[in-house]
This record gives structure tokens, C-alpha cells and sequence, in this order.
């Protein structure tokens, strides 16, 4: 059964801390996707992973960094975080971009 | 400037009517327009899709319409069935998925008894 995961669910942190937010995958997929969802923006693109070690910006990738060393694995890092990264953020996997169920990111 | 625009924002139907969703778009490199649909608080989940050698493509109830010349294409849902209320992405990719998709803003559809 084809999944993708997302850690973790929910997230509280206060303005300036560091993120981590996780993407896993089982199909393996060489393309990956971050995206976050905010409501009256729909959702917008922030990263791409072609493969490990091969990560190209998306529409809004300013404020986050990415980390692919494994196939299965997509990491997105936001580095002292701020207010306005509260959102809702997906990973997607493959070509027909199978969702994760996303993580809830409050800043506060 | 929005890529890709969908309307209405809304919409709202009884069980047995047809709904139709529209989308039209700016790029034309976009070579891949999938339609995913998003139930509250769930993650989105591709529902069809068409590329633009076709016109249209059919599965069960859902059909899309496709106007390359005109950059539209529009959602049918045929028979639409309460268990069809969700929010309807149109989005739209070039390059064979190597740019992500780029998608509207959604149309929110509402399917009463």
C-alpha cells in the first residue's frame, strides 16, 4: 500500500526557534515535493527533490532549506522561524504527487 | 499575477444535478493538468487528470473538458452525490511534473439532499 508520512502532526514554536518537519515515502519515488497551504493562497510550492542530493527551489522557497540523503526521506528545515510560516505544510511523492497527510505549523 | 484561476469560489448543488468547474491558464509550457479534490482537514488526493493531446477525459462521473486554443478546461461531476461536497483544485505543471504543480485557488462545492 503506497504512503506517505509526515512528522510530526502538529507543531507549536516560538519565533525564532528552529523547525524540523519530515517527509518518508515506501514507493520509492525519485521526485519529491514540499508545499505549504494557507487559506486565500491555496498551496504553493516550495521545494523539489529530483533525487538525493538533488534539490531545486520551487515558487516560495525563501525562509527554507532542504535536506534529501535517502531516497525515502525529504526533510524541510526552517531556520529560525517566523511568524508568517504558520501554515499547513504537505509533502508530496512521484510523479502524480501522492500527499502526506501534512503537518499544522503554528509560529507563535 | 495568479497562474492558474478557477471558478466560482463557490458552489452549491442538489444530489442528481451536474457541477461544473472551471479553470483556465497563463502558461503555455503547462503540460499536465491534474484535478484534486481536498475534504476538510485531509490532504489533497488527485481525482483525474489530462494532458493536452486529448479534449477530454472521462472516469465514472467525473469528466474534464479541455480548450487548449482558449487555455481552459473545466470539471463535470455528473449525478453529484453528497459524499462529492470538498474543495476542487485545478493545477497545472510543465516540463513533465519537473516544476511542481502550480494550482488555483480552488472552488468549494457543496452537494445537498
Amino acid at each position: 500500500d503506497m504512503k506517505v508520512t509526515q512528522m510530526p502532526r502538529y507543531l507549536i514554536k516560538r519565533m525564532g526557534e528552529n523547525v524540523l518537519l519530515e517527509c518518508g515515502q515506501d514507493m520509492s519515488h525519485e521526485t519529491m515535493y514540499w508545499y505549504r497551504q494557507d487559506p486565500g493562497l491555496g498551496l504553493q510550492l516550495i521545494y523539489i527533490s529530483y533525487d538525493v542530493d538533488s534539490n531545486s527551489e520551487g515558487d516560495i522557497p525563501k525562509g527554507y532549506r532542504v535536506s534529501r540523503k535517502k531516497r525515502e526521506h525529504f526533510s524541510l528545515i526552517l531556520d529560525s522561524a517566523k511568524t508568517n510560516q504558520t501554515s499547513v505544510y504537505f509533502c508530496a511523492s512521484g510523479s502524480k504527487q501522492f500527499f502526506g497527510p501534512g503537518t499544522r505549523l503554528t509560529v507563535l | 499575477q495568479q497562474q492558474v484561476r478557477q471558478s466560482p469560489q463557490s458552489l452549491t448543488v442538489w444530489e442528481g444535478e451536474t457541477a461544473i468547474l472551471n479553470c483556465s491558464y497563463e502558461d503555455s509550457t503547462f503540460d499536465y493538468f491534474p484535478w484534486y479534490w481536498q475534504f476538510p482537514r485531509e490532504s489533497p488526493a488527485l481525482l483525474i487528470a489530462i494532458r493536452p493531446v486529448s479534449n477530454k477525459k472521462e472516469d465514472g462521473r467525473f469528466t474534464i473538458f479541455f480548450n487548449k486554443r482558449e487555455k481552459k478546461l473545466s470539471l463535470h461531476i455528473t449525478d453529484s452525490q453528497p459524499g462529492d461536497s470538498a474543495t476542487y483544485f485545478c493545477a497545472a505543471s510543465a516540463d513533465n511534473y519537473a516544476q511542481g504543480l502550480t494550482f488555483g485557488l480552488g472552488t468549494r462545492v457543496s452537494v445537498f439532499p
